[in-house]
């Protein structure tokens, strides 16, 4: 079992549609990043948390230090919101990451 | 201020040469952490830099190396490639490092080994 999960790999909406992604992890940590990578290949990061909630415009990032998991959610998608979510969570030593989710927002 | 720069862009080296990347940080960023990205195993940490000094490492062998210089540029060696070694490889600055500060990814150098 990876220590970083992410759910779900491939994720197909609607433009307007609201989005969730999720991501589990099994090992203690300091801070989770949510990162944005386009095609091409440059990854943007979008927030990083250790506790709470954070929004940034249509963004909103949540964790759950007890239950270990986080949420990326995406209000009013658009396409240009289509890319690939990445869950990275920060440990004292290293950084581990989930897979991925691919989204696709179709107009 | 300029974002972090990564040189070069792309690169084909053949098996069993070596090879140096190059990233130049934010200014002002002191820290300096390198990944690896493949499809097959997704994002991997490599290593991380802090004012000239390697404070953290991924499980990668010895082959991959890095330094840091005293205006906080970057490079990471790689040698004896392999096939396997193909992969984007990323490099990230932030101001204090790990933990807890937040990462600028330059747009990656990626390098194919034939």
């Amino acid at each position: 079992k990876n220590e970083v999960e992410q759910s779900p790999q491939n994720l197909t909406a609607q433009e307007g549609e609201f989005i969730t992604i999720n991501c589990s992890y099994s090992v203690g940590i300091s801070a989770l990043h949510w990162l944005q990578q386009h095609p091409g290949g440059g990854i943007v990061s979008l927030f990083m948390l250790s506790s709470g909630k954070k929004k940034h415009g249509r963004l909103i990032a949540t964790i759950n230090i007890q239950e270990k998991h986080s949420s990326l959610h995406i209000t009013a998608s658009h396409p240009r919101d289509s890319a690939v979510y990445i869950c990275a969570v920060e440990g004292d030593n290293d950084m581990r990451f989930g897979a991925g989710t691919r989204l696709t927002v179709k107009p | 201020k300029a974002g972090v720069t990564q040189t070069p862009r792309y690169l084909i080296k053949t098996r069993g040469q070596q090879v140096t990347l190059s990233c130049s940080p934010i200014s002002g960023h002191r820290s300096v952490s390198w990944y690896q990205q493949t499809p097959g195993q997704g994002l991997q940490f490599l290593f991380e830099y802090f004012s000239e000094t390697q404070r953290n490492k991924g499980n990668f062998p010895g082959r991959f190396s890095g330094r840091q210089f005293s205006n906080s540029r970057s490079e990471m060696n790689v040698s004896t490639l392999e096939l396997g070694d193909s992969a984007l490889y990323l490099c990230a600055s932030s101001l204090a490092g790990q933990p807890n500060s937040p990462l600028h990814f330059g747009n990656g150098t990626r390098l194919t080994v034939t």
